[in-house]
């Protein structure tokens, strides 16, 4: 089955830094690779999703990336905010008419003001 | 758009009991996931439901864990009986099956279990 490592585990940056986030998984075949962000005792939510037709994808200060041939996706936050503190998971899919995703087991990230 | 529901929110039992959780997914969603998330860990998927039918339920101990969707909406998980590795918090999400091949999932808050 799809195996997700996450890296780092914890990730501490100072307000106005960039914070990026590393994955890799083992399964060729998957094709979709979505972010989640979970706030303390909250549920996950999507930020930003990719798939594997795609090298680069950005929305405002997140940005995705996706090297297929090294089976690797990173999270790229820029100008990083206080309320960007929370735990990021990414996760890795194959999309078929029900996709399955295997989730990477999370980074915290402190952002400082 | 009202979101996944899912209860309780809280629920304390002692090992060996018996324990329930319900997920209403949002309306019109085909795919409906049971995840289990151990503090400190990425979610991890127990069972997943494609309408009214399991689509992979290879990570679910099925000695004690059970789970049924009825109808193809509303979703019940049962661990019976329950081990003290079990206390985690279950999630349940949902995705919409559409032309597309939307994967987004939509999680509800989560049921907190604590097993003494």
């Amino acid at each position: 089955g799809e195996n997700v490592e996450q890296h780092p585990s914890t990730l501490s940056v100072q307000e106005g830094d960039s914070a990026v986030i590393k994955c890799t998984y083992s399964d060729s075949a998957s094709n979709y690779f979505p972010w989640y962000k979970q706030e303390l005792g909250k549920r996950p939510q999507l930020i930003i999703d990719i798939r594997s037709n795609v090298g680069e994808k950005k929305d405002q200060r997140i940005a995705v990336t996706l090297n297929k041939t090294a089976k690797h996706f990173s999270l790229h936050i820029t100008e990083t905010q206080p309320e960007d503190s929370a735990v990021y998971f990414c996760a890795a899919s194959i999309r078929t008419n029900a996709g399955k995703s295997t989730f990477g087991d999370g980074t915290t990230l402190t952002v400082k003001p | 758009e009202a979101g996944v529901a899912q209860s309780p929110r809280y629920k304390i039992i002692e090992k060996r009991q018996s324990v329930a959780f319900w997920c209403n997914p949002i309306s019109g969603h085909a795919t409906l996931y049971w995840y289990q998330q151990i503090l400190g860990q990425g979610p991890k998927l127990l069972i997943q439901f494609q309408n009214n039918g399991v689509v992979d339920d290879s990570q679910l101990p099925k000695d004690r864990f059970s789970a049924e969707r009825l109808k193809g909406v509303d979703s019940t998980l049962k661990i019976q009986p329950a081990k003290l590795e079990d206390s985690a918090v279950y999630l349940c999400a949902s995705s919409p099956l559409d032309r597309a091949l939307t994967d987004t999932q939509y999680f509800g808050p989560g049921t907190r279990l604590t097993v003494l």
